[in-house]
């Protein structure tokens, strides 16, 4: 079951600013969200991690509205280097057990183009 | 430290043929999980671990055991290969679930079914 929806795929020209939004209706009140990428034949990497409100790091920022429902990974200036898949990600509290589930989106590949 | 460890990098086996996955942490983290990643596909969760002797499944548990007897261990055994677990396999590990705790993957491991 689908926790998560983003775009399939975005393309972005050098030097450009690349927002990405993931849309999860069903966030607890608990949960952060949280941002990973992943290069071809990699695993995922952190990239950043928010609650509420806005957060920045030296990769990224990440902007969450009040009512938490969605939340826009922003990457400024973006290089080719970027290329990648950006997932978000949000805890998912199983409903049975209490235990916790990580469920990844599709993710969003981004192509920067020269 | 080493971070998250799986082996074998690449594998390929043969329809019928059971094998082991296996994936070592040494961050002393509680959560260990198992994804498989298909072509074009994003990240599937086959089974988790909250903690050593506590294991439960995923979106995609059929045809895989695994087991956590230790903190460290969490590895993943294909019990009879099919060509459809042809994949790329990425374990995973963090402190815990619940506080919007980082994820750490494996480097991946490219399993074949012939």
């Amino acid at each position: 079951l689908a926790k998560t929806t983003q775009p399939i795929s975005m393309d972005s020209y050098e030097g450009q600013e690349v927002n990405i939004t993931c849309s999860h209706n069903n966030i607890a009140t608990n949960d952060y969200i949280t941002w990973y990428q992943q290069f071809p034949s990699q695993g995922p990497r952190f990239i950043i991690q928010g609650y509420k409100t806005k957060v920045t790091n030296e990769v990224a920022s990440l902007f969450i509205p009040a009512d938490r429902k969605s939340s826009t990974l922003s990457l400024p200036r973006v290089s080719l280097s970027d290329t990648a898949v950006y997932y978000c990600l949000v805890g998912d509290m199983d409903s049975g057990a209490g235990s916790y589930q990580l469920t990844f989106g599709k993710g969003t590949k981004l192509s920067v183009i020269p | 430290n080493a971070g998250v460890t799986q082996t074998p990098k690449f594998q390929v086996l043969k329809t019928g043929q059971s094998m082991t996955l296996q994936c070592a942490q040494d961050m002393n983290h509680e959560y260990m999980s198992w994804y498989r990643q298909d072509p074009g596909m994003g990240l599937r969760l086959i089974h988790y671990s909250v903690g050593a002797g506590i294991t439960d499944q995923g979106e995609v548990p059929n045809g895989y055991n695994v087991s956590r007897s230790t903190t460290e261990d969490f590895p993943l055994r294909l019990l009879s290969a099919a060509p459809s677990q042809t994949s790329v396999y990425f374990c995973a590990s963090s402190y815990g679930t619940d506080i919007g705790n980082t994820i750490y993957f494996g480097e991946g491991s490219w399993l074949t079914v012939v």
